[in-house]
């Protein structure tokens, strides 16, 4: 099946500071990604709709200027979280839609940890 | 967007079946039916989906009801890697929402 890494896997940042995480499609061309954020115990949330080449579509309470999601080319889409706060700490998912919009594969996972 | 509605919790033993009942009364005609699982810290892993036909594949089984309001996730013998949390979700042009999903105890 298609291939989605994120990176890092995992990070640690100082309170106020931002931090960029990656998400790549790696054999295929993804232009619809999505973002997800996961709190422990809890199901996964979406925050956005990341579109190639256009401006995110943030969910309902996703503040898009603390997020900022750019998805410059077919395989790469960025979340990157500004001035971090330690309630942002949380397991960020990103997946990708395939080209026949069927089927969406999702990366690993970034833990982020803001202390 | 449409919802499911799944057990919180569900146990088997090993090298038996397990069927993971999911309801979805709200959905709409192009809604597909999606599964996925996943392990502690890490990213949901796709399981198996349909539309309106049962499907097979090597990891599982997808019954789907005739009128499409509720599916079933059959995992035909199960083993301990088998464990995690599975997730019903309605897929419509890859936005879904994620349900509670259901925590699948495997026991030895």
């Amino acid at each position: 099946g298609a291939v989605v890494s994120q990176h890092p896997s995992w990070v640690i940042c100082k309170s106020g500071t931002s931090v960029k995480i990656e998400c790549r499609s790696l054999d295929f061309q993804a232009t619809t990604m999505f973002w997800y954020r996961q709190f422990p115990k809890q199901s996964l949330m979406l925050m956005a709709t990341s579109n190639e080449g256009s401006k995110a579509t943030y969910e309902q309470g996703v503040e898009k200027d603390k997020f900022l999601i750019n998805h410059a080319s077919l395989t790469l889409s960025t979340l990157t979280v500004t001035s971090a706060h330690p309630e942002d700490s949380s397991f960020y998912i990103c997946s990708a839609l395939d080209t026949m919009n069927t089927e969406a594969f999702f990366g690993q996972g970034t833990r982020l940890t803001v202390v | 967007d449409a919802k499911t509605t799944q057990p919180n919790s569900m146990e088997s033993n090993e090298e038996e079946p397990v069927h993971l009942p999911c309801n979805h009364s709200t959905i709409s005609g192009t809604d597909y039916i999606h599964w996925y699982r996943q392990l502690p810290s890490q990213g949901p892993e796709y399981v198996i989906h349909g539309l309106t036909s049962n499907v097979n594949n090597r990891m599982a089984s997808l019954a789907i009801a005739e009128d499409r309001k509720s599916s079933t996730l059959i995992l035909h013998r199960a083993t301990l890697r088998d464990a995690a949390v599975y997730y019903c979700i309605l897929f419509n042009a890859g936005k879904s929402t994620f349900g509670d999903g259901t925590t699948l105890t495997v026991k030895p």
